[in-house]
């Protein structure tokens, strides 16, 4: 799985958009961009993810650019609920090495604090 | 929609004593099941998972076992628990298809202490 870089935290306004970055400059042809968070003592959750289209779902969008080589997910309207530690993870789908191929492996991601 | 569910939320077992911990899954067949731990400020550990009843494949040697007897249950069990146990055990699952490793859904936790 391709490494990604992203801001250690981020503060955010309730009610205005959040947009976390992602650099994962090293991505290759069949790997997917994913987005999970992790709310404090709680298991992480699904956001998002996409390859280079652009995705929306209920909860966020993400944009990835034409090279691919970055990506940024946009929560509208933020809320105090979205105060998350947010995971931006590459990973080809269909490749599979073995066992640990199943392995999500988060790296520090963004810490985004919604202020009210 | 599919719902996870894992019991208890939390736990606290001495050293030495017997672990058993449940996650079901609801809303959907044939998922593939994983059990993660995260130990505090730490990233997540696969510990086992698996594609079907029965079938289980373990990620790292230790003192814990799993279990699938029902299409969504999956267990994780433990004869003797020891003090490096204690974490935040998860569990996850995704849809199965072959030769493909897709998003996984989480339940909710449960937080293991060992004393």
């Amino acid at each position: 799985d391709a490494k990604t870089t992203q801001p250690p935290s981020m503060d955010c306004a309730e009610g205005r958009a959040a947009n976390l970055p992602c650099n994962h400059s090293t991505i290759s042809g069949n790997e997917y961009v994913y987005w999970y968070r992790q709310i404090h003592s709680q298991g992480p959750q699904y956001i998002i993810h996409g390859l280079k289209n652009n995705e929306t779902n209920e909860m966020a969008s993400l944009i990835i650019t034409e090279d691919r080589k970055s990506s940024t997910l946009i929560l509208p309207h933020a809320t105090l609920r979205d105060t998350a530690v947010y995971y931006c993870i590459v990973r080809d789908p269909t490749a599979y090495s073995g066992a640990g191929s199943y392995q999500l492996t988060f790296g520090k991601g963004t810490k985004l604090s919604v202020i009210p | 929609s599919q719902t996870i569910h894992q019991w208890p939320a939390t736990l606290v077992q001495p050293v030495g004593s017997p672990l058993s911990l449940e996650c079901t899954v609801e809303g959907t067949s044939n998922p593939n099941l994983y059990w993660y731990r995260q130990a505090a400020g730490r990233g997540l550990q696969l510990l086992f998972y698996s594609v079907g009843i029965g079938q289980i494949s373990s990620e790292v040697p230790q003192n814990l076992s799993a279990s699938r007897p029902q299409d969504r249950q999956f267990i994780l069990s433990s004869k003797k628990l020891l003090l490096s146990d204690s974490g935040f055990y998860l569990c996850a699952w995704s849809v199965r298809l072959a030769g493909a490793r897709n998003e996984q859904f989480f339940g909710p936790g449960t937080r293991l202490t060992v004393l």
